[in-house]
């Protein structure tokens, strides 16, 4: 069975510039989640989809930050424009429904210069 | 906010030692999980408790779980160099539908 895909594995911008990320879970997962995850801190989450409904985006800085789940399959988060503060791993993760065992994708490491 | 907090949130011991990492809250949790992760990668899970005063064991692990379902421990007997990385405990506050992890506890053990 495959796994969780996100890509880029890495990238580097400079602040104010644009940036996306994807993901594509786990096949016949319901559940997926976006969280940014500073060097040696839990994840935090930004944004929680249960199929292309989005169920949680409390601590999602609407400002800059969107995301979106195209035909409950893929989805993508775009940050623009983009903050020093960005700096982070950004996990994609899916799961068969809420509160279920979570899988998780590799993650995209994110500088901003 | 729901909030689960970790302690202690680092952790250096020498091989052979114990170690109890605890995770709180001020909301009652469903079901609580905890999950293991190293460097460059994402967190795998190690175990679910979801009945209150639970306590499950994974080899040298032994997960518990709160009476009230707001609090939960991890205790590592005999800690080895392979157990060393970031524990996360994680789960979905009642009343709610989103799924929060933990502050993090990292550990090191020093062969």
């Amino acid at each position: 069975e495959a796994g969780v895909a996100q890509s880029p594995r890495y990238k580097i911008i400079e602040k104010r510039q644009s940036v996306a990320f994807w993901c594509n879970p786990i096949s016949g997962h319901a559940t997926l989640y976006w969280y940014q995850q500073i060097l040696g801190q839990g994840p935090k989450l930004l944004i929680q989809f249960q199929n292309n409904g989005v169920v949680d985006d409390s601590q999602l800085p609407k400002d800059r930050f969107s995301a979106e789940r195209l035909k409950g399959v893929d989805s993508t988060l775009k940050i623009q424009p983009a903050k020093l503060e960005d700096s982070a791993v950004y996990l994609c993760a899916s799961s068969p429904g809420w509160a279920e065992k979570l899988f998780f994708g590799s993650g995209t490491q994110l500088s901003v210069l | 906010t729901q909030l689960l907090e970790q302690s202690p949130q680092f952790l250096s011991i020498q091989e052979g030692e114990n170690l109890t990492v605890y995770c709180n809250s001020s909301s009652v949790f469903s079901s609580l999980q905890w999950y293991r992760q190293e460097p460059g990668e994402g967190p795998v899970l190690l175990v679910t408790v979801v009945t209150g005063g639970e306590v499950k064991k994974l080899k040298r692990l032994t997960f518990q779980f709160g009476d009230a379902r707001k609090d939960s421990s991890l205790h590592i007997t005999a800690a080895q160099p392979g157990d060393t990385g970031l524990y996360l405990c994680a789960g979905g506050p009642s009343g709610t539908y989103k799924y929060i992890f933990g502050t993090g506890t990292r550990l090191k053990v020093l062969a």
